[in-house]
């Protein structure tokens, strides 16, 4: 499977903007690239994913590099409840289950 | 709808001593999966079922087992429960495509092996 880096922490304020940063250089044509988050003593939670072409949903927007090298999660205006452990996946065809790695932990701070 | 539904939520057991985690989904989920995660750590996976009446070995297998009872259920037993298994476990489903689609996942079952 392609391996995805992100960095371990990120801090940000109530109510601006959060850009979360993934990088996966060997990302196959195919590869989804998904984003969930986890928060505090909860399971992990779908975020939004996305092929080739940038994406927003009520949670966030997706913004896809022109060669797919990297990607990075929007918060547009964080909230206190936005604290969580964010993961960036990928998943191609067939692929059995998610392979998390350890994520970037995201504070906010009020 | 409740989604996906683990029991119990806590559990202590002693080395040795036996127990199953069950989890149920009301969402007409065509696959399941039993991940866990460590302090620190993402999840990984032990177990899935792509379909009723099928499971298969994930990342880390040993010393579990599985039923996929029916669709709605799937359960993960510790026939011998050893301290290296202190860890959150969740339960998850899907339908459809994975890579299109969400995986939803329960709350999460804590436990601790003494």
């Amino acid at each position: 499977d392609a391996k995805t880096t992100q960095p371990n922490s990120m801090e940000s304020n109530e109510e601006e903007p959060v850009h979360l940063p993934c990088n996966h250089s060997t990302i196959s044509g195919t590869d989804y690239i998904h984003w969930y988050r986890q928060l505090p003593s909860q399971g992990p939670e779908y975020v939004i994913h996305g092929l080739t072409s940038n994406v927003n949903n009520r949670m966030a927007s997706l913004a896809i590099a022109e060669d797919r090298k990297s990607s990075t999660l929007i918060l547009h205006r964080a909230t206190l409840r936005d604290a969580a452990v964010y993961y960036c996946i990928l998943i191609r065809g067939g692929a059995d289950g998610l392979t998390f790695g350890k994520g970037t932990h995201l504070i906010i701070q009020p | 709808n409740a989604g996906v539904t683990q029991t119990p939520k806590f559990q202590v057991l002693k080395t040795g001593q036996s127990m199953t985690l069950q989890c149920a989904q009301d969402m007409n989920h065509n696959s399941m999966y039993w991940y866990r995660q460590d302090p620190g750590m993402g999840l990984r996976l032990i177990y899935y079922s792509a379909s009723e009446g099928t499971t298969d070995k994930g990342e880390v297998p040993n010393g579990y087992n599985v039923s996929r009872l029916n669709k709605r259920e799937f359960s993960l037993r510790l026939e011998s429960a050893a301290p290296s298994q202190t860890s959150v476990y969740f339960c998850a489903g899907h339908q459809g495509l994975l890579r299109t689609g969400e995986l939803f996942f329960g709350e999460g079952s804590r436990l601790t092996v003494l």
